[in-house]
């Protein structure tokens, strides 16, 4: 079983929709994130819960908004999607904050 | 901003020779250093985390030393093998958040 696994891999999209991409993770651990990988291929945070409760927010634009309806998942849903959001997302856990981090596999979006 | 640098950006290196880089890292707030290795077409791992002053960790050919005083780390990889060839990622925790540097890309030659 995958430990973070997250929803779809891939995703082609026209400008202008709304779209989630959803994680879940069967580690029991109590954080997650999603990170976004820009062209550089660096990992930047967005966002990262801890017990369902949003601890970090990164600057982001409010056309991206995670939810958490228990500690196993967290879902991100873009609206109005833009050329500019055409990137890999990664979901990740952890047991606590600051503690070694699991990564999903990645959702591929690209905005069309 | 936390500034977590990793150098150089991408190296070269011939099959059986070792290699090393660095992560610095600011050298206050101090909490921890990860080391995530991230093959291409796959996601990050864990490598290593370190949290002591002076702590070295090693896992197989790979090792890891960490100086927080001064604020680095290196990555030594001894007898480069192709399969080692990845993008290794150091990642700065302070009291509140974990931060990424830009990774260090090491392609071995066979």
């Amino acid at each position: 079983d995958t430990a973070v696994s997250q929803t779809p891999k891939y995703l082609v999209t026209q400008m202008g929709n709304d779209k989630s991409i959803k994680c879940e993770q069967n580690l029991g651990h109590d954080t997650m994130y999603w990170y976004k990988q820009d062209s550089k291929k660096f990992l930047k945070i967005m966002f990262s819960y801890n017990n369902k409760e949003l601890i970090i927010n990164e600057t982001v634009p409010n056309r991206f908004s995670p939810k958490s309806p228990d500690k196993a998942h967290l879902n991100l849903h873009i609206n109005s999607l833009e050329l500019g959001d055409s990137a890999v997302y990664f979901c990740a856990s952890s047991p606590a904050v600051r503690n070694t981090i699991y990564f999903g596999e990645g959702s591929w979006l690209t905005v069309v | 901003i936390l500034n977590v640098e990793q150098s150089p950006q991408s190296l070269h290196v011939q099959e059986g020779d070792s290699t090393n880089f660095t992560c610095s890292f600011p050298s206050s707030n101090f909490y921890a250093l990860h080391w995530y290795r991230w093959e291409t077409a796959k996601s990050p791992e864990a490598l290593f985390v370190m949290t002591l002053n002076g702590d070295e960790k090693k896992k197989g050919r790979i090792s890891a030393t960490l100086n927080t005083k001064e604020g680095y780390s290196y990555l030594y990889i001894k007898g480069s093998q192709p399969e080692d060839s990845a993008t290794y990622l150091c990642a700065f925790v302070n009291d509140y958040k974990l931060s990424f540097g830009a990774g260090t890309t090491v392609t071995v030659r066979a």
